[in-house]
């Protein structure tokens, strides 16, 4: 089962900030939190890892609780295009072995409005 | 991500045929999956691979058997369909030493463009 628990779906303005929370209460200290999208039904696609600290890219940045309980992916500023499913995941770290492996839970679904 | 290739991307067939999904990575990644995904629900893990001598099963590998004919190849059959495997199929590749040269602790996957499988 997944370790994560997200709102089913969420609804953002065109051009806000999306912010998409996760809850991951059980997280032990060596897994990191990865948020994954799927557009429609293409292949998911990564947007970004962490594992203690808030780290950004060019897609999102991500809030990560001092206490690793809850997370936050952030896309500044939400286009048309960031309609999908977001899926926050939790996973050990991956030196070979089951425990490196992706669960995918239900997600999000985020619908950006004009 | 054009990089990562699967075919057929659609199939209708019929309750007990074998049939044999194909994924290729151009990527030089070392590891390979195959998950599913039924409507509205999440992927889940079929099979993977983390070199061409390591298969290993997944959360739901019944019914389902894979090859590693390559570093870049990785194949998905049903061996006698039935319409519960009726779902979206996805490949996906990492890697386990990202431009570094040393192990990497995380699992960045890039996925193929699904196989819509219909089993009647």
């Amino acid at each position: 089962d997944a370790k994560t628990t997200q709102p089913t779906s969420m609804d953002c303005a065109e051009g806000r900030a999306a912010n998409l929370p996760c809850n991951h209460s059980t997280i032990s200290g060596n897994e990191y939190v990865y948020w994954y999208r799927q557009i429609h039904s293409q292949g998911p696609q990564y947007i970004i890892h962490g594992l203690k600290n808030n780290e950004t890219n060019e897609m999102a940045s991500l809030i990560i609780t001092e206490d690793r309980k809850s997370s936050t992916l952030i896309l500044p500023h939400a286009t048309l295009r960031d309609t999908a499913v977001y899926y926050c995941i939790v996973s050990a770290l991956n030196y070979g072995g089951s425990q490196g492996n992706l669960i995918f839970g239900k997600g999000t679904k985020l619908s950006v409005k004009p | 991500d054009a990089d990562v290739t699967q075919t057929p991307r659609n199939r209708i067939t019929k309750t007990g045929k074998r049939i044999m999904l194909e994924c290729s990575q151009t990527k030089g990644h070392d590891r390979m999956y195959w998950y599913r995904q039924d409507p509205g629900l999440g992927l889940r893990l079929i099979y993977y691979s983390f070199d061409v001598k390591d298969i290993n099963k997944g959360e739901i590998s019944d019914g389902y058997s894979v090859s590693r004919q390559a570093q870049a190849k990785f194949s998905l059959s049903l061996e006698s369909a039935i319409p519960n495997q009726t779902a979206l199929y996805f490949c996906a590749t990492s890697d386990s030493t990202p431009g570094t040269g040393y192990p990497s602790s995380y699992n960045e996957q890039f996925f193929g463009p699904g196989t819509r499988l219909t089993v009647l």
